[in-house]
């Protein structure tokens, strides 16, 4: 069974730099996986951040990028806010594009 | 404006059966490949899975704990998605979302199903 695997937890200070990976338990992840983020908040649906590794969504504030790093995949996010405390998720797609499977979500704290 | 709305959800005894509903509106739902989300309590987020859209054969895809016993189907002259789910068990219990396939750009705000004896 495919296992994405994300850092159960980061702390980052205000206005600081934090990444977050994706790393899949098949080998490295590259573009084929069309990695997507989502961000969800408590209490509220995801929402979509980044799609196909680094492209960005109308509504994704210019501080988030993605990217592959190493054999990941990779959300950064640069000049962190205070309201960017919320789970992180990556979603990678296998079999050509047929299945997606999530990773388990990164906690991010904005402290 | 894009939206979409999902119902269906219930406390079901394990072995029971129930079906989803997720109305869309504000696009055009018979162009969109869709996709089910689940969300356990607490827990993080599921893809369930994936139905392509009738020009694509409507093919479908399941993640394994749910293949066999789940069925995702659509009538796109009623812009519905639907979510049949038969063989119920403990560990299905969770919020279910619907979203499409293409970015997941939008929610809705999902519908809970609890299996429970």
């Amino acid at each position: 069974q495919t296992v994405v695997t994300q850092e159960p937890s980061l702390t980052v200070s205000p206005g600081g730099t934090v990444t977050l990976t994706c790393t899949s338990s098949t080998g490295a992840v590259t573009s084929g996986y069309y990695p997507n983020w989502f961000q969800q908040k408590p209490g509220q649906a995801p929402r979509a951040l980044i799609y196909s590794t680094s492209n960005k969504h109308s509504w994704t504030p210019a501080r988030f990028s993605g990217s592959l790093l190493g054999g990941k995949a990779a959300l950064t996010l640069s000049g962190v806010q205070p309201e960017d405390e919320a789970d992180y998720y990556c979603l990678l797609y296998y079999g050509g594009g047929l299945l997606g499977v999530f990773g388990g979500g990164t906690k991010l704290t904005v402290l | 404006e894009v939206q979409l709305v999902e119902s269906g959800g219930g406390l079901v005894k394990p072995g029971g059966s129930l079906r989803l509903s997720c109305a869309a509106s504000g696009f055009t739902f018979s162009d969109a490949w869709m996709t089910w989300v689940r969300q356990a309590p607490g827990k993080g987020l599921e893809w369930v899975g994936r139905i392509k859209r009738k020009t694509d054969g409507e093919t479908t895809d399941y993640a394994a704990p749910v293949k066999g016993r789940f069925t995702m189907s659509r009538d796109d002259s009623k812009n519905m998605l639907y979510l049949q789910m038969n063989s119920l068990k403990s560990d299905d219990t969770a919020v279910y979302y619907c979203t499409p396939h293409n970015g997941m750009v939008v929610w809705g705000q999902g519908t809970t199903v609890t299996v429970s004896s």
